[in-house]
């Protein structure tokens, strides 16, 4: 099984559409999630860390489910800035361990 | 903010060269890591290190070496390129604050092994 799995998509949808992404990870002792955004060529940038409760940034809501290991992401009211690759991101909790990276999902946003 | 620079963005070598790749933090933080990406791989981490001469090998670590001289520099090193190593090379940063453990990244060196 691996490690973080996510849908790759393309996840194709016009402005003002919600989304949602998904993400399921195998290891049960991984204590800290993130959502990523990278865009095409360019490196990956932090979008949220995503806690327990549940967190909101504006449009982004990020929710984790600790019992079905499984972590997702919504965005509300979507823009053309928002077309990206979405990468979920698990660790450990250990200082000075790698990352462990889902694959990315990949979103659209078209006029 | 956390800042990460690469020495290249792009980068042309020929196969049996020995390349460098350079990372340079502004702050003090000791966990510094190096990824490559590749299409239908994602992030594999190659090599990181958590004090200065210091390192640990990560997933792929074969035909790449690291140097650590000092805190804020994290040198990738491919002893002999090959066709194979062509990729975008990622550095990135743990600020390791409070707890928190996420990372941030340079802006990354493709690299071209011809």
């Amino acid at each position: 099984r691996k490690e973080v799995e996510q849908d790759p998509g393309p996840f194709n949808v016009p402005e003002g559409a919600t989304v949602a992404f998904n993400c399921t990870y195998s290891n049960s002792a991984s204590q800290s999630f993130f959502w990523y955004r990278q865009d095409c060529r360019k490196e990956p940038k932090l979008l949220m860390s995503v806690y327990s409760s549940g967190n909101e940034d504006g449009r982004f809501t990020a929710q984790l489910n600790r019992a079905s290991q499984y972590i997702s992401l919504l965005i509300r009211d979507s823009k053309l800035s928002d077309s990206a690759t979405y990468l979920c991101v698990v660790t450990p909790n250990q200082a000075g361990t790698a990352l462990i990276f889902g694959k990315g999902t990949t979103l659209s946003v078209s006029s | 903010d956390v800042k990460v620079t690469q020495s290249s963005r792009y980068l042309v070598k020929r196969t049996g060269e020995k390349v460098f790749l350079e990372c340079v933090q502004d702050m003090d933080h000791e966990n510094m890591f190096w990824y490559r990406q590749d299409p239908g791989l994602g992030l594999r981490l190659i090599y990181f290190s958590y004090d200065v001469k210091m390192k640990e090998k990560g997933d792929i670590p074969e035909g790449y070496s690291v140097s650590r001289e000092k805190k804020e520099r994290f040198s990738l090193i491919l002893e002999s390129a090959s066709t194979n190593q062509t990729s975008m090379y990622l550095c990135a940063v743990e600020p390791g604050a409070s707890g928190t453990y996420e990372q941030y990244f340079g802006p990354g060196t493709r690299l071209t092994v011809t």
